[in-house]
């Protein structure tokens, strides 16, 4: 199986930074990485796929980088609806596996 | 606009099968275009992929739930379903349906969720 391990495991940042998540496979993934976000009691969103896709409709303040086994997620300038957990998600081998999360709070 | 949305019994007894069905709507579970997901998450804890189900009956499990989970269509109620046998106290979490789009191999479009609990 293919491990996920993203750092840091939580952010403490304020409106307006810039936040960078990084995650890491286990072996070679190609592209096959996509990063969803997490409000809490909610079910997660897809922001990103193929590793730097933007998904319809999530703000180009959200970008991904990365290819093999590095991957990042940087959130350019943080606004209030961003403070959320963020999820990386291999989907190059089964069984597909996400990442333990990033949490990102005030 | 599609939307999921998962059903089932929120508690579950201990050795005994744990059911959810997914319905699908706006849009048609048949489209060879998606793939139908299901996810899980532990209280406080991360996401497991679970397995999914493509149109022609196919699917893919984790292998952590070995044999115990089973993952069918319906395609006349537009709905996909989950079956996880043998259920312990391990497995009560929030479970998700999800539609995986073929094309970008991400999970595009979630149910809200239901918690399923294992107790006695």
């Amino acid at each position: 199986d293919i491990q996920m391990t993203q750092s840091p495991s939580s952010i403490s940042a304020s409106v307006g930074d810039r936040v960078t998540i990084t995650c890491r496979a286990s072996h070679h993934i190609s592209t096959w990485l996509a990063w969803y976000q997490q409000n809490p009691g909610k079910a997660p969103k897809l922001l990103i796929y193929d590793a730097t896709r933007l998904e319809s409709g999530v703000p180009s303040r959200f970008s991904g980088s990365g290819s093999g086994t590095d991957f990042t997620l940087t959130i350019s300038r943080l606004q209030p609806e961003d403070f959320a957990t963020y999820y990386c998600q291999q989907a190059h081998t089964f069984p597909f596996s996400f990442g333990p999360g990033t949490k990102v709070d005030i | 606009q599609v939307q999921l949305q998962e059903s089932g019994p929120g508690l579950v007894k201990p050795s005994q099968t744990l059911s959810l069905t997914c319905t699908v709507s706006g849009g048609s579970i048949s489209s060879g275009s998606y793939f139908w997901s299901w996810i899980r998450q532990p209280a406080g804890k991360g996401l497991e992929w679970i397995g999914r189900i493509f149109i022609s009956g196919d699917t893919k499990y984790n292998p952590s739930l070995k044999s115990r989970v089973t993952i069918s269509v319906d395609t006349s109620n537009n709905q996909f379903s989950l079956r996880l046998d043998s259920a312990t106290a391990a497995d009560t979490a929030v479970y998700y349906c999800a539609r995986e789009a073929v094309a970008v191999a991400a999970l595009d479009s979630w149910g809200q969720g239901t918690l399923v609990t294992v107790s006695s």
